[in-house]
């Protein structure tokens, strides 16, 4: 079975402070991709970055990083110099090879205050 | 370029009421999903569709039904609506399954259940 958890409910930070977003998966499948999502204060669901189960490779996006570790099963997210337009709702979510579902966790709410 | 549109944005019901919600997608999308967003339960997935004509549970079915008639349309009814399927529904597609891109998302739908 597929799993996703994201233990973090809510996260506060101020502006400027670094932060990240934990995401832990389960599968037992060997090819998986990951995916993280954003949905700011208006509602929308944003794709962020994709990733899959042979990359193992960290990304850097602007102020935005990711670090895949197999070894630990995570998938997090930093946001460097965080912003007031950082906040929102983070989903990680997985879906293995040939499936048919992705599977969410429960997002994380950040904070960012002035 | 439209993406994934849902109609209607808002909705209020009495209980027993029906409705359906239409999600349209103009990418030629093979896949297509309908979750629901409850507070600090991530998206669950209520029903999908991997083709014109063709449809599956997803984990929290019960109470809705779904139809797929033209590969483009991804139909949601409720038949009696009940104050427990109050929340934000989210329509998306993918082009060939899980495994071949990322999620696209409508703007989502509120529905209040009274």
């Amino acid at each position: 079975a597929q799993k996703v958890t994201q233990a973090q409910t809510e996260i506060s930070v101020v502006e400027k402070e670094d932060v990240t977003l934990d995401c832990v998966y389960e599968t037992r499948d060997t090819t998986y991709y990951l995916f993280w999502y954003k949905q700011p204060p208006s509602g929308e669901l944003v794709f962020l970055i994709r990733r899959n189960s042979f990359d193992e490779q960290n990304e850097i996006s602007g102020r935005y990083s990711w670090n895949f570790q197999k070894s630990t099963s995570s998938f997090n997210f930093t946001i460097t110099a965080s912003q007031v337009v950082d906040s929102a709702v983070y989903f990680c979510a997985l879906t293995i090879y040939n499936f048919n579902k992705f599977y969410f966790g429960s997002g994380t709410k950040l904070n960012v205050k002035p | 370029n439209a993406g994934v549109t849902q109609t209607p944005k808002f909705r209020v019901l009495k209980t027993g009421q029906s409705m359906t919600l239409l999600c349209a997608q103009d990418m030629n999308h093979e896949y297509m999903y309908w979750y629901r967003q409850d507070p600090g339960m991530g998206l669950r997935l209520i029903h999908y569709s991997v083709g014109e004509g063709t449809t599956a549970k997803g984990e929290v079915p019960d109470g809705y039904n779904v139809s797929r008639l033209k590969k483009q349309n991804f139909l949601l009814g409720l038949e009696s609506a009940a104050p427990s399927q109050t929340s934000v529904y989210f329509c998306a597609s993918v082009w060939g399954g899980a495994n071949t891109g990322e999620l696209f998302f409508g703007e989502g739908s509120r529905l209040t259940v009274l």
